[in-house]
């Protein structure tokens, strides 16, 4: 497609169970980012990778958030054993320019979002 | 570190009526500052962007934001408001920790244009 693609749309999933969220960026884009965003609030950053490797996960809130892009593509976001605090809008976003580019950064597409209900 | 600051939550305007939505940045080098518009259960749309050219810049839907390093603003205006720009708006700066090109957003401003 034209843009970034976010499956599934909408998630409900009980406490402790394990979600999968997946992100299918603009063809060519290098950089990939994952934002969560709370209710009423802003998108915070979660993790980047540049091409298949995972260059910065300094957002992720607990080691029960994994992210992976093993073919340089299409991502997967999974939170293990969810926790309603986890309950939130995922927001994925590519772009055609590496990260290091120290010139004009390069525009972030983004995503429709992934809502997250943790019950 | 980058950070921005939005000031009001929730702006009203009257439809064909200015609007001003404000964001004050702070960033020990220039920044590189972003306005992005949210619609209900959609994801973020790109406004404009400034990238230290001209301090005067103009995005999509008749918007336009002015650096001003004095001030450390970067003000989101539109002399006349149309009811399809209800919506939320965030700035951003592009933060260099990582390497750069990932944004920190401000809290967001949710405009509301009335009849």
């Amino acid at each position: 497609g034209a843009g970034v693609s976010q499956s599934p749309r909408y998630k409900v999933a009980k406490r402790g169970q394990d979600v999968a969220l997946r992100c299918d960026p603009i063809s060519g884009h290098v950089s990939l980012f994952w934002y969560q965003q709370a209710l009423g609030q802003g998108p915070e950053f979660l993790t980047y990778f540049q091409n298949e490797a995972q260059l910065d996960k300094s957002g992720l809130p607990s080691d029960r958030f994994f992210a992976e892009r093993p073919e340089g593509s299409v991502s997967t976001l999974k939170i293990q054993r969810t926790q309603q605090e986890d309950s939130a809008v995922y927001l994925c976003a590519s772009s055609l320019k590496f990260s290091r580019d120290r010139g004009r950064p390069g525009e972030l597409f983004f995503g429709e979002g992934s809502r997250l209900t943790v019950l | 570190a980058q950070s921005v600051t939005q000031l009001g939550s929730h702006v009203s305007v009257s439809e064909g009526a200015l609007v001003l939505l404000r964001c004050n940045y702070s960033s020990s080098v220039p920044p590189y500052l972003f306005w992005y518009v949210q619609y209900p259960n959609q994801g973020l749309q790109l406004l404009l962007k400034y990238t230290s050219a001209a301090t005067l810049v103009k995005g999509i839907n008749g918007f336009e934001a002015e650096f001003k390093k004095s001030e450390t603003s970067f003000h989101l205006t539109k002399p006349s408001a149309h009811m399809s720009d209800a919506a939320e708006y965030f700035c951003a700066v592009r933060t260099l920790e990582g390497g750069g090109n990932k944004l920190t957003f401000g809290t967001g401003t949710q405009l509301k244009v009335e009849l």
